[in-house]
């Protein structure tokens, strides 16, 4: 079935490091993806997405790479800070173009000062 | 902009009672909001799609008669957990989509969540 997955359940990183999180997603259909992140006990907050016609989007020290060929979507954060301490998901859009969205288990980011 | 607002924050019920929950669009309008659940370390389970005016449309083994779904307006949706269970206590969190022109590609803005506890 359709499934967004997430390669590692946890990373740490040294505070300035950078950062990458990977999601892997099985549905090559899928033309749409975001990154959230979600703290503690709120909501998900949108972080960058990216469209299937594009291979990298750029944002304020995020990088959102998509690699078609192998169905891989990373992040990349620059010069890690404590309050990027938080859950990160990918999400796909549902190819039945609904509005859903499919969301990976997500990565638990550790940033340790 | 883009705001989206849920009420209340934080609830905590007797097993048997119905829990109502408010999902807000603050400065914009909403055809559709989704409802989700969340478990403790887990992701974010879709459990039904609300669209104004029409019937939500809920994801396979969400009991639509458990978790009552209302889009009465553009800005508003509510959920309503009735006779609630143990077993219901999560975090509900909702979304809203703008369907307009200039707004990125099925963006979806989310609230900050309810936590139901259910004793």
């Amino acid at each position: 079935g359709e499934s967004v997955g997430l390669h590692l359940p946890t990373l740490s990183v040294q505070e300035g490091d950078n950062s990458i999180i990977n999601c892997a997603y099985s549905n090559s259909a899928s033309d749409y993806f975001i990154w959230y992140k979600q703290e503690s006990g709120k909501g998900p907050q949108f972080i960058i997405d990216i469209r299937s016609n594009m291979d990298k989007r750029q944002g304020q020290r995020v990088t959102v790479l998509l690699n078609k060929t192998v169905k891989h979507l990373s992040l990349q954060i620059a010069a890690t800070q404590p309050g990027d301490s938080a859950v990160y998901f990918c999400a796909e859009n549902a190819p039945s173009n609904t509005g859903k969205l499919i969301f990976g288990q997500g990565t638990t980011l550790q940033v340790k000062p | 902009g883009a705001v989206v607002s849920q009420h209340p924050s934080r609830v905590i019920c007797k097993s048997g009672t119905s829990v109502k929950i408010e999902c807000r669009s603050l400065d914009f309008q909403a055809t559709t909001m989704f409802w989700y659940r969340q478990f403790p370390k887990k992701s974010l389970m879709l459990m039904a799609t609300s669209n104004e005016g029409s019937k939500a449309t809920y994801e396979q083994g969400v009991e639509k008669d458990k978790f009552l779904i209302n889009h009465a307006s553009l800005t508003l949706s509510t959920l309503t957990v009735t006779s609630a269970h143990p077993e219901d206590s999560s975090f509900y969190i909702c979304s809203a989509r703008e369907i307009r022109s200039g707004r990125a590609y099925n963006e979806q803005f989310f609230g900050p969540g309810t936590r139901l506890t259910v004793l």
